[in-house]
């Protein structure tokens, strides 16, 4: 089945601790993509990547990293939450420029 | 901003009753594209309209797009309750990001 694979579904850290979110699409989608989403602000892009070896900042890239040393798998790193990292997290992946994304069923996060 | 405005915030209707939903934006687009989310899950994209295009139908969906009022509407026909859902609309003016807005919550009552 074509998906977009985020894990885990839930976490709870604590401030300074830290964590990896996987995300792995077996579409051979060129575009990746992670967006946070918050109560009354959207989603909002953290980081995006066109190809292997290709990233890029979004909207709201501060405290976080990046990787795509494979074009299935796109890790989202935080060396070091803190509470304000507490959100839902999404990875998303497209399989060309002017088409649609296709979600993984999201990270709830919650930094202590 | 880039990014598309859902209006109203939230609906609620009567199952059978149909839906529509705007969206706004403010620059030139490629595409714009409509996603729904249920509670705490990921976006799933519903339907996708050209620049150049003005209607395009899905099911029982129906979506309009106004380049010149650079706005957009979703109307979803016979809703069931299984609609019950946020619905985002999303333009995509460059190649890199789709920016979404908060969302209309509908709430379909059975």
């Amino acid at each position: 089945e074509a998906q977009v694979t985020q894990n885990p579904r839930y976490l709870i850290t604590v401030t300074g601790k830290k964590l990896t979110v996987t995300c792995s699409q077996n579409m051979n989608h060129e575009y990746m993509s992670w967006y946070r989403q918050d109560p009354g602000l959207g989603l909002r892009q953290i980081y995006y990547s066109m190809n292997v070896e290709v990233t890029d900042k979004g909207d709201v890239p501060e405290g976080y990293k990046v990787s795509r040393k494979e074009k299935r798998n796109f890790p989202l790193i935080l060396e070091s939450p803190s509470p304000n990292q507490t959100s839902l997290y999404f990875c998303a992946s497209r399989p060309g420029t002017w088409t649609e994304l296709f979600f993984g069923s999201g990270t709830q996060l919650s930094v202590l | 901003s880039q990014q598309g405005e859902e209006d109203p915030q939230a609906l609620s209707i009567q199952e059978g009753e149909n839906a529509t939903m705007n969206c706004s934006y403010k620059t030139s687009i490629n595409n714009l594209q409509w996603y729904r989310q249920n509670s705490g899950r990921g976006l799933v994209h519903l339907i996708l309209i050209r620049s150049n295009e003005r209607e395009k139908h899905s099911g029982r969906l129906r979506v309009t797009l106004d380049t010149s009022k650079k706005s957009s509407s979703l109307l979803i026909t016979a809703s069931r309750a299984a609609d019950t859902a946020s619905y985002f609309c999303a333009p995509l003016a460059g190649a890199n990001n789709l920016f979404f807005g908060t969302g209309t919550r509908l709430t379909v009552i059975p």
